[in-house]
């Protein structure tokens, strides 16, 4: 049963920390997409990936956030300086990268963050 | 820029009722893409059924089937049967098509609840 892991599934840290989740996309993916989910943004873009290569990344804070994929198993997302108004569910979700046809984006658990 | 609008926030339905949830998006695209992602308390974001916009027959997927109306820019999910377990958040998301970034652009969701 192929599926999206982020790790963590929580995290509770103190304002100033430093904050880095995981994501395992699904064995054959070649697109990752992270998104955050707050309340009164709903759900948004944070980076894009195909084929390890970051694409877009205009939805992240350049100053504090960083999105990474060392190989085509783990992508990263760092927030550093963390400040409370990142508390938010951090969503990781794979493609197959089909430039044609319902490229369908699987998502993990998410990653729910409180910044303190 | 692409917009997608779930004009209800909250929905409640009698089990084994038909509800209805709409979706309206703005795009001047003609190719494209459009889901509904169920998100139940578990906060896991599940596909429910997708659509191509150059297709006219609606899709169904067992109890969930659409109304796509192209020209109107309405994409509206139909629950027949509602069971409790469909007692979660429906997002409608749109996608861009061929040579596209390919992320998803969401409404802000509508809460579905299921009465025994």
């Amino acid at each position: 049963d192929a599926r999206v892991t982020q790790t963590p599934r929580h995290k509770v840290t103190e304002m100033g920390q430093e904050v880095t989740m995981r994501c395992q996309p699904i064995l054959g993916h070649n697109t990752v997409f992270w998104y955050r989910q707050t309340m009164m943004q709903g759900l948004e873009l944070l980076a894009y990936f195909r084929n390890r290569a970051p694409l877009d990344d205009s939805g992240m804070p350049k100053d504090r956030f960083s999105a990474e994929m060392p190989d085509a198993t783990l992508a990263t997302l760092k927030i550093q300086p963390s400040e409370p108004r990142d508390s938010a569910v951090y969503f990781c979700a794979s493609g197959s990268g089909a430039l044609r046809g319902t490229d369908t984006q699987y998502f993990g658990p998410g990653t729910r963050l409180t910044v303190l | 820029a692409q917009t997608v609008t779930q004009s209800q926030p909250e929905m409640s339905v009698q089990e084994a009722e038909t509800v209805t949830l709409s979706c309206t998006y703005d795009t001047s695209e003609s190719d494209y893409y459009l889901f509904w992602y169920k998100q139940p308390p578990s906060r896991q974001m599940i596909l429910v059924i997708r659509q191509e916009a150059y297709k006219q027959q609606n899709a169904t997927e067992n109890r969930f089937s659409v109304n796509f109306q192209k020209a109107a820019k309405s994409f509206s999910l139909k629950i027949s049967d509602s069971q409790l377990g469909d007692a979660a958040m429906y997002f409608c998301a749109y996608r861009s098509g061929f040579g596209s970034q390919g992320n998803l652009i969401f409404g802000k969701g509508t809460k579905l609840s299921v009465k025994p």
